[in-house]
């Protein structure tokens, strides 16, 4: 079976400092990973996605992540938070075993304070 | 621009009584799922949909329906039997061909409220 964690429901950055929102997953098998964010009663929008290849993905916003298969990780960061970033942000993962299905983990609300 | 929408944006219930949720994609996917949210949750799956007339339930389908009659819609019941349903609604659709790496493309939710 497959789970995912983030560890810190609510992650409070100041503006133009560094974005690290963690997600660690669990999976028998090869994962494709992905973070999506969700602004306040929208959909959620692909930040980027990990397949296979390079371990570090850059995605849009200017945020990247970096598939650790030793550490079963895929931690989102930022170099600089900016206002807009506040939003709630789910990793999630898809098995290569698991038929079409995804498996969200529970979100991180990030907040920027001026 | 291709996409996925969702209607209503927001809509209220009566206890008793069903309502559907509009799904139309026009990104030529086919697959397609819907997805409930509620707070500090995350997004628990319904049922999905690979192909035309043919669907599986989710982790929580229950007191939920769905029909596929076409590629491009995806509608959801929620039907009386369904005990807590005010929460937002979640469609979504993915490419089947390419393999497993295509990712998840979301509509903008419907609200339910249930007074």
């Amino acid at each position: 079976a497959q789970s995912v964690t983030q560890l810190g429901s609510h992650v409070s950055v100041s503006e133009g400092a560094l974005v690290l929102l963690r997600c660690n997953y669990s999976s028998s098998v090869p994962p494709y990973l992905f973070w999506y964010v969700q602004y306040p009663n929208q959909g959620l929008q692909l930040l980027l996605k990990y397949t296979t290849g390079a371990t570090l993905v850059k995605g849009i916003n200017g945020f990247e992540a970096e598939f650790k298969k030793s550490e079963t990780s895929f931690h989102l960061t930022k170099p600089s938070a900016h206002m807009s970033d506040a939003a709630e942000y789910f990793c999630a993962v898809r098995a290569t075993n698991y038929g079409q299905n995804f498996v969200f983990g529970p979100g991180t609300r990030l907040s920027v304070l001026p | 621009d291709g996409g996925i929408t969702q209607s209503p944006k927001y809509l209220f219930r009566k206890e008793g009584q069903n309502v559907t949720l509009s799904c139309e994609q026009n990104l030529n996917h086919d697959a397609m799922y819907w997805y409930r949210q509620d707070p500090g949750q995350g997004l628990r799956l319904i049922y999905y949909s690979q192909i035309v007339n043919d669907f599986q339930k989710g982790d929580i389908a229950e007191g939920y329906s769905v029909s596929r009659e076409k590629k491009e819609s995806f509608p959801l019941t929620v039907t009386s039997a369904q005990k807590n349903p005010t929460a937002f609604y979640l469609c979504a659709s993915s490419k089947l061909a390419g393999g497993l790496n295509g990712e998840l493309f979301f509509g903008e939710g419907s609200r339910l409220t249930v007074l």
